[in-house]
């Protein structure tokens, strides 16, 4: 049973536009929620992370918006760039534990 | 160089062959993690290790056994292949503490004829 559940499966924007990618969990023990990208032919590498009890977080042009009520999270690219064409994965973790359960991913395509 | 090194990067084999993985990091993390990835079913958690004397279970590890030879090795094996294992496999590390940010190695694609 998926633990984190992802949508989109993939989603292509134009430069400029503002991709989403949301994600959802039933686990109310979860208590840390990252987001990693993944280029072709790479590992994934951390983006951003967000804690419960914040509900927004931003680093650049990525950010996450967290919905503890509805126990949902979502990834929001700012005037995204070709360069930001990869798979995106969100993730929890357990409190107490290291183990992070990954999304299925989405695939993001950005247009020129 | 890679602070994460797989190795080989990709094997081609034949079912019921015994196949080793080989993970190697110089990050000086004590935890070290085995993933594989399927299109359209994400990364799933095989085995991981909290340190040399420490090895658990994940969500997927029937088929697979692992071997932590030291501190910076972390190494996954298919005692006997099959079609199914065909997949693309991440090794990973990470340190204790409330980020756990995961440092992923680059890969090893396995396919099993």
């Amino acid at each position: 049973q998926q633990q984190v559940k992802q949508s989109p499966q993939s989603l292509i924007v134009q430069k400029g536009g503002i991709p989403i990618i949301n994600c959802a969990y039933e686990n109310t023990a979860f208590d840390y929620f990252p987001w990693y990208q993944q280029f072709p032919g790479k590992g994934p590498a951390l983006l951003i992370a967000i804690r419960p009890d914040v509900s927004e977080k931003k680093e650049g042009r990525f950010t996450i918006s967290f919905n503890k009520s509805a126990k949902q999270f979502s990834l929001h690219i700012m005037d995204s760039q070709p360069g930001d064409s990869a798979t995106y994965f969100c993730a929890a973790r357990k409190g107490g534990a290291n183990n992070l359960f990954f999304g299925t991913g989405t695939r993001l395509t950005v247009i020129p | 160089d890679a602070d994460v090194t797989q190795t080989p990067r990709n094997r081609i084999t034949k079912t019921g062959k015994r196949i080793m993985l080989e993970c190697s990091q110089t990050k000086g993390h004590d935890r070290m993690y085995w993933y594989r990835q399927d299109p359209g079913l994400g990364l799933r958690l095989i085995y991981y290790s909290f340190d040399v004397k420490d090895i658990n279970k994940g969500e997927i590890s029937d088929g697979y056994s692992v071997s932590r030879q030291a501190q910076a090795k972390f190494s996954l094996s298919l005692e006997s292949a099959i079609p199914n294992q065909t997949a693309l496999y991440f090794c990973a590390t990470s340190v204790a503490g409330t980020n756990n940010e995961q440092f992923f190695g680059p890969g090893t694609r396995l396919t099993v004829l």
